[in-house]
């Protein structure tokens, strides 16, 4: 079974600009999750889609989204850089439902913000 | 409010001597508690869950509800424990609050 697939891996942006991020679950997956993950935080939640609906949302500003598509691949943007954004930006792909709780992370998109 | 509370960062131990890596919690419900553990070069990944009681590579973790830890354990620390470990805590739904993390070596 192919794991969780994050692209890009490595990505260089600069203050201002946007950037979009994909994430293909592993199959029959349905619920993916985005964290941001930085040296001084760790792991923070941004949000989570199941069945292509946001169906939690951390604690982070607007210029933040994300969208799942029907074959449950989902994509997150993050519009107008700050230096502060440059992260490493994991998905996690699980089982829904009681008793589960397993996320299967990907390797992430390392974003480095100039 | 931080949900997760990892208060060592850097945890070094000697190969065979006992290990315990700290987590508290705060949460109001019942919760769910987890420890995913990273390896060098490797994703992040399920070590074990506080509801299956289950020991994976000599790890155990026991949830205290009363001093609100679920601290994880191994009687004999091995070379190749060496690792990232996060506590995590659950929500409804599936959202996730993780701890900070802490870096164990186990020194040969």
């Amino acid at each position: 079974k192919a794991g969780v697939t994050q692209t890009p891996r490595y990505l260089i942006k600069t203050r201002g600009q946007q950037v979009t991020l994909s994430c293909s679950p592993i199959s029959g997956h349905r619920s993916v999750s985005w964290y941001q993950q930085t040296p001084g935080q760790g792991l923070q939640f941004l949000f989570e889609y199941f069945s292509e609906t946001q169906r939690n949302k951390g604690n982070f500003p607007g210029r933040f989204s994300g969208r799942q598509f029907s074959n449950s691949r989902s994509e997150m943007n993050v519009s107008t850089l700050e230096l502060g954004d440059s992260a490493l930006y994991l998905c996690a792909s699980s089982l829904r439902g009681a008793g589960t709780g397993e996320l299967f992370f990907g390797e992430g998109s390392r974003l480095t913000v100039l | 409010a931080q949900r997760v509370t990892q208060p060592e960062k850097l945890l070094s131990v000697f190969k065979g001597a006992p290990v315990e890596l700290k987590c508290n919690y705060s949460y109001s419900g019942s919760p769910e508690l987890f420890w995913y553990v990273q390896y060098s070069r490797q994703r992040l990944q399920l070590l074990l869950r506080h509801i299956s009681r289950e020991s994976i590579k000599g790890f155990t973790a026991d949830l205290n509800k009363g001093e609100t830890s679920f601290h994880l354990k191994k009687p004999f620390a091995q070379e190749e424990d060496s690792a990232m470990y996060y506590c995590a805590l659950k929500e409804t739904g599936n959202q996730f609050y993780f701890g900070t993390g802490t870096s164990l070596t186990v020194i040969p």
